[in-house]
């Protein structure tokens, strides 16, 4: 089966710099995607990874390695309005390609 | 452009009544994804669909149905509602391929609380 980990809660300070944390178990990868997902709110796509490296997007970059089934998303320059959860997901191949996702990491950011 | 519409937005049902939650996309995505969220938790895959006419069940399919007769739509069925399905449900659709993905654009979400 598949396994995403990612801490539960952060908390960062504006202007600061934070990196979510995604581990995850699966056979059959094929690709990893992070969401931003604001309460009371749909997820909304932030990146993609299918190759090892850092993927960079203004203020966010997200950086997979797939030996180590490892991947994280930085944030910098913190804003209050980056107060989210954020969703690792999995893409995989079992059988039919399937996205799982991961609980979600709430992102508190404090003045 | 509208993207991803469900509805509704809101629903109260009572243990034992059925429903069903719409859900359309305007943007000929080949994929489309039933989820459901609890309080504080991550999204769950109820069933997905390749294409029309194929739909295939996600983690937690139990208490559910769905169809795919169109391109657009993608309607999700509960026949006998139980406390155990009150969450939000969101709806999703993209267009994938086999050598890669492209992000799934999501629904509003439908909260549904059974009582």
């Amino acid at each position: 089966g598949q396994n995403i980990d990612q801490p539960t809660e952060m908390t960062a300070t504006e202007g600061a710099i934070v990196q979510i944390n995604c581990t995850y178990q699966t056979s059959g990868f094929n690709g990893l995607f992070w969401y931003q997902q604001h309460a009371g709110e749909a997820p909304t796509f932030l990146s993609y990874n299918v190759l090892d490296g850092l993927e960079e997007k203004g203020r966010f970059s997200s950086f997979l390695s797939r030996s180590k089934g490892y991947s994280y998303l930085l944030l910098k320059e913190l804003q209050m309005k980056d107060s989210a959860s954020y969703l690792c997901a999995v893409r995989a191949y079992t059988g039919g390609f399937k996205t799982i996702f991961g609980a979600g990491t709430r992102l508190f950011v404090k003045a | 452009n509208a993207g991803v519409t469900q509805t509704p937005k809101f629903r109260i049902l009572k243990i034992g009544q059925s429903m069903t939650l719409q859900c359309t996309q305007d943007m000929n995505h080949n994929y489309m994804y039933w989820y459901r969220q609890d309080p504080g938790m991550g999204l769950k895959l109820i069933y997905y669909s390749v294409g029309a006419g194929i739909t295939d069940k996600g983690e937690v399919p139990n208490g559910y149905n769905v169809s795919r007769s169109t391109t657009e739509d993608f309607p999700l069925r509960l026949e006998l509602a139980a406390p155990s399905q009150t969450s939000v449900y969101f709806c999703a659709s993209s267009y994938s391929f086999q050598q890669g993905d492209q992000p799934q654009h999501f629904g509003d979400g439908t909260r549904l609380s059974i009582l």
